[in-house]
């Protein structure tokens, strides 16, 4: 079965903190693909980053960088010098190989992030 | 369109009633995907449709959920004899195939169903 699990319910720092978080995932296919998307008190889910299983390299992008570990099942994302704009849903997902699948997302259940000024 | 459109933002119904909920795709992404997001939950899948393929109905909870998808674009998801359970955020999401999540699915700001 293929499940994604995101511990924190709910994180609260203050702005430029730095905030990681969790997701680990449990599937039994060897490619797969993994998410994160934010989504703002206005409901709309953005796209933030796909990881293919194949490639563990650790990704930066400006203040986000996301931490892919195979051999724990994880794939954390870390939030450098924490903003009030950063206040969100984060919602970690998992999707199976493209190929002989629809692709669906298996969402976690989502850590919402506060981050007070 | 620029971005994935879904109608109304937000509903209303009594218990008992049927609503339509409405999804428009960016051009030219021929996967939808219909996912419902409850309370303190995360997304539940509900149904995919891709092309002219049958649609995966396999996460649809009851019998009183269906979706079309007419001429490859425009996507209805019915609910039939709401019940207050299924009072929920309901989200549509597209992709192009075969580049499908490659720079993740497009989301729709959702419906909001409220059911009384």
């Amino acid at each position: 079965a293929q499940k994604v699990t995101q511990a924190q319910t709910e994180i609260s720092v203050v702005e430029k903190e730095d905030v990681t978080l969790d997701c680990v995932y449990e599937t039994r296919d060897t490619t797969y693909y993994l998410f994160w998307y934010k989504q703002p008190p206005s409901g709309e889910l953005v796209f933030l980053i796909r990881r293919n299983s194949f490639d563990e390299q650790n990704e930066i992008s400006g203040r986000y960088s996301w931490n892919f570990q195979k051999s724990t099942s994880s794939f954390n994302f870390t939030i450098t010098a924490s903003q009030v704009v950063d206040s969100a849903v984060y919602f970690c997902a998992l999707s199976p190989p493209l190929e002989g699948s629809q692709g669906n997302l298996i969402f976690g259940k989502g850590t919402k992030l506060s981050v007070k000024p | 369109g620029a971005g994935v459109s879904q109608s109304p933002s937000n509903k209303v119904t009594e218990k008992g009633k049927d609503v339509e909920l409405r999804c428009d795709p960016i051009s030219g992404h021929t996967a939808l995907y219909w996912y419902r997001q409850s309370l303190g939950q995360g997304l539940e899948f509900l149904i995919y449709f891709q092309g002219n393929s049958a649609p995966d109905k396999s996460g649809l909870p009851s019998d009183r959920f269906s979706a079309e998808r007419t001429g490859g674009s425009v996507s209805t998801l019915t609910i039939q004899r709401t019940q207050q359970e299924d009072s929920a955020v309901y989200l549509c999401a597209s992709s192009l195939v075969p580049d499908r999540g490659l720079n993740g699915y497009t989301f729709g700001s959702g419906t909001r169903l409220t059911v009384v």
